[in-house]
């Protein structure tokens, strides 16, 4: 099955800084890369995705890029905001499966 | 995307009794998913709620354990049955919307005694 790895764990930026979350998963056939939100007391809400025919998605503060050949994906949080402080996960799905695989997670904490 | 509830938001139980949580979901939709997220965890999937038929469980999930009922395409329930403390989680449905997309209800937290 699908194998997904997410680092780093923890992450602290200064706000006004970029924050960078790096996945890499085991699974060529994997097509749909999806990014979740999760606040305190939340349950996860999705971010941004992309699929396996797009390298680079944008929407606002927010990035997803993809290289296939190296199976890894990144998240990219720019200008970080108080709010933005959440864990946040990275999830696979098998083009011939509908089961999200997700990553551990990373905490991101934006300094005032 | 879907709006999606859950019922009870938390709870705290006894370890030896049950516990039924409900997840409903504002529109019609074909897959509907179980997660566990213990605590300061990633993401398990329990089972997959199958609209007229029995649910498919994951490697490591038994029916016995976690009953899943799924009535129609907008509701659907998961028991955790003879409880422990070991069953302290977060419970979350999800739903697949259109295009692969997955949206997640808001939980379930449970403490067991």
């Amino acid at each position: 099955g699908e194998n997904v790895e997410q680092h780093p764990s923890t992450l602290s930026v200064q706000e006004g800084d970029s924050a960078v979350i790096k996945c890499t998963y085991s699974d060529s056939a994997s097509n749909y890369f999806p990014w979740y939100k999760q606040e305190l007391g939340k349950g996860p809400q999705l971010i941004i995705d992309i699929r396996s025919n797009v390298g680079e998605k944008k929407d606002q503060r927010i990035a997803v890029t993809l290289n296939k050949t190296a199976k890894h994906f990144s998240l990219h949080i720019t200008e970080t905001q108080p709010e933005d402080s959440a864990v946040y996960f990275c999830a696979a799905i098998p083009s011939n499966d509908y089961k999200l695989s997700f990553g551990a997670g990373t905490t991101v904490t934006v300094r005032a | 995307s879907a709006v999606i509830s859950q019922k009870p938001s938390r709870d705290i139980c006894q370890r030896g009794t049950s516990l039924t949580i409900q997840c409903q979901v504002d529109s019609q939709v074909t897959m509907m998913f179980w997660y566990r997220q213990q605590p300061g965890q990633s993401l398990t999937l329990i089972a997959t709620a199958n609209q007229g038929s029995e649910a498919t469980y994951e490697s490591g999930f038994v029916i016995d354990k976690f009953p899943i009922s799924r009535p129609n395409l907008t509701f659907s329930t998961l028991t955790v049955s003879n409880m422990s403390p070991e069953d302290s989680s977060i419970y979350l449905c999800s739903v697949e919307a259109s295009q692969i997309e997955q949206f997640f209800g808001p939980g379930t937290r449970l403490t067991v005694l």
